[in-house]
């Protein structure tokens, strides 16, 4: 099957910077690629759909400022957590997909804590 | 806007024996998908079974199956022969058919964390 790999799969960073988390799609192109947060036993909200090569759009009650997503190529899409607050802290997961197909291939995930 | 709900946060499950899990879903759509999905404590999403609104039979997976009741909008999860391996977390999900176009997001329910007792 199609794989998705994240990196890093964890991160600490301090409050008041950013930080980086990469989604690739390694044997596919990855047309469309979502992100997703997931608190403790809770379940995946998505965050933002983003299409290579234009705009991510973001759901209610994201901030596009503060999560800022770039998809540049059919391979790649990043999330930039800028100005992370401790509240920030959470399990982010992306998934891809191919526009045209049912299937959505997810990450493993990356932890980032915040202190 | 759609909704998933499974209604049973935990459920419980002597190993080699069978257990349902239940999620229904509210749409006004016609056409769409529907999804299992499990998230064991790696936190990896894995497919277990889809299943096409427009097909009337039952999708089933090995020892996984479900049964979709269209007009009652209800789409549950029977794993049989419940193995260890099968303790996890179980999200129902919802999308928009292709052909219907817009977003090609999921819609997930809050999820069911199952227990196999040995």
């Amino acid at each position: 099957g199609a794989v998705v790999s994240q990196h890093p799969s964890r991160v600490i960073c301090k409050s008041g910077t950013s930080v980086k988390i990469e989604c690739r799609s390694l044997d596919f192109q990855a047309t469309t690629m979502f992100w997703y947060r997931q608190f403790p036993k809770q379940s995946l909200m998505l965050m933002a759909t983003s299409n290579e090569g234009s705009k991510a759009t973001y759901e209610q009650g994201v901030e596009k400022d503060k999560f800022l997503i770039n998809h540049a190529s059919l391979t790649l899409s990043t999330l930039t957590v800028t100005s992370a607050h401790p509240e920030d802290s959470s399990f982010y997961i992306c998934s891809a997909g191919v526009t045209g197909t049912y299937e959505q291939y997810f990450g493993p995930g990356t932890r980032l804590t915040v202190t | 806007a759609q909704t998933v709900t499974q209604s049973q946060p935990e459920m419980s499950v002597q190993e080699a024996e069978t257990v349902t899990l239940s999620c229904t879903y509210d749409t006004s759509e016609s056409d769409y998908y529907l999804f299992w999905y499990k998230q064991p404590p790696s936190r990896q999403m894995i497919l277990v079974i889809r299943q096409e609104a427009y097909k009337q039979q039952n999708a089933t997976e090995n020892r996984f199956s479900v049964n979709f009741q269209k007009a009652a909008k209800s789409f549950s999860l029977k794993i049989s022969d419940s193995q260890l391996g099968d303790a996890a977390m179980y999200f129902c999900a919802y999308r928009r058919s292709l052909t219907q176009g817009g977003s090609e997001k999921l819609v997930f329910g809050k999820g069911t964390k199952l227990t196999v007792n040995p």
